[in-house]
């Protein structure tokens, strides 16, 4: 079955410093990768989505990585500030349905001023 | 707008007893989803809904059963409430077309004792 991993552990990094996040999934080749932001105590805001012919996505100082050979994105906060300290989840169209999704577990940015 | 909206934000039930969560958009959504979500796993699909009138299961659909009787709500119940369906419940809807980002409500969480 389809599997989405994302480290578990939290990241913890300066203020300024390159922020590297990583979603590796297995069994399955999906037609797009979503990446979603959430906050404690609230639900997850939309981030960017790459597609499967796409390599790389930008918005402002967000870089997201699309590599459907090693089945792995990676997101990248660049410049990172303590407002980005947050649970980061990327998210794949579902193999039965491509208008659903699967989630990873997420992982906790921290970012220390 | 007000996006999408749940009620209740917080609830108390004992084990056998039934409830009904509700899920509203403003948004003219034609796809609505119903995601549970627990410390340390990801968010998971219970049950969705491609259009008025038609729901489908996801990966997590026993115990919960859904209603879609109008564009705008999203219905979630718990016939007979168990332990194990204590967790932070979130709704999201999204666009049929040209756009596959979904939108999160701010969660119901349930406490089943």
């Amino acid at each position: 079955s389809q599997k989405i991993e994302q480290n578990s552990e939290a990241l913890n990094i300066q203020e300024g410093k390159t922020a590297t996040l990583t979603c590796n999934y297995t069994n399955y080749s999906p037609a797009y990768l979503q990446w979603y932001r959430q906050d404690p105590g609230r639900g997850p805001v939309f981030l960017l989505l790459i597609r499967e012919n796409e390599k790389e996505k930008r918005k402002e100082r967000l870089k997201v990585t699309f590599d459907t050979t090693l089945k792995q994105s990676l997101f990248h906060i660049t410049a990172s500030q303590p407002a980005d300290s947050a649970t980061y989840l990327c998210a794949l169209d579902m193999p039965r349905s491509r208008r659903a999704l699967t989630f990873g577990s997420g992982t906790r940015l921290q970012v220390q001023p | 707008n007000a996006g999408v909206t749940q009620t209740p934000k917080f609830r108390v039930l004992k084990t056998g007893q039934s409830m009904t969560l509700l899920c509203a958009q403003d948004m003219n959504h034609e796809y609505m989803y119903w995601y549970r979500q627990d410390p340390g796993m990801g968010l998971r699909l219970i049950h969705y809904s491609v259009g008025e009138g038609t729901t489908a299961k996801g990966e997590v659909p026993d115990g919960y059963n859904v209603s879609r009787l109008k564009k705008q709500n999203f219905l979630l119940g718990l016939e007979s409430a168990a332990p194990s369906q204590t967790s932070v419940y979130f709704c999201a809807s999204r666009k049929r077309e040209g756009g596959e980002t979904q939108y999160f409500g701010p969660g119901t969480r349930l406490l089943v004792l």
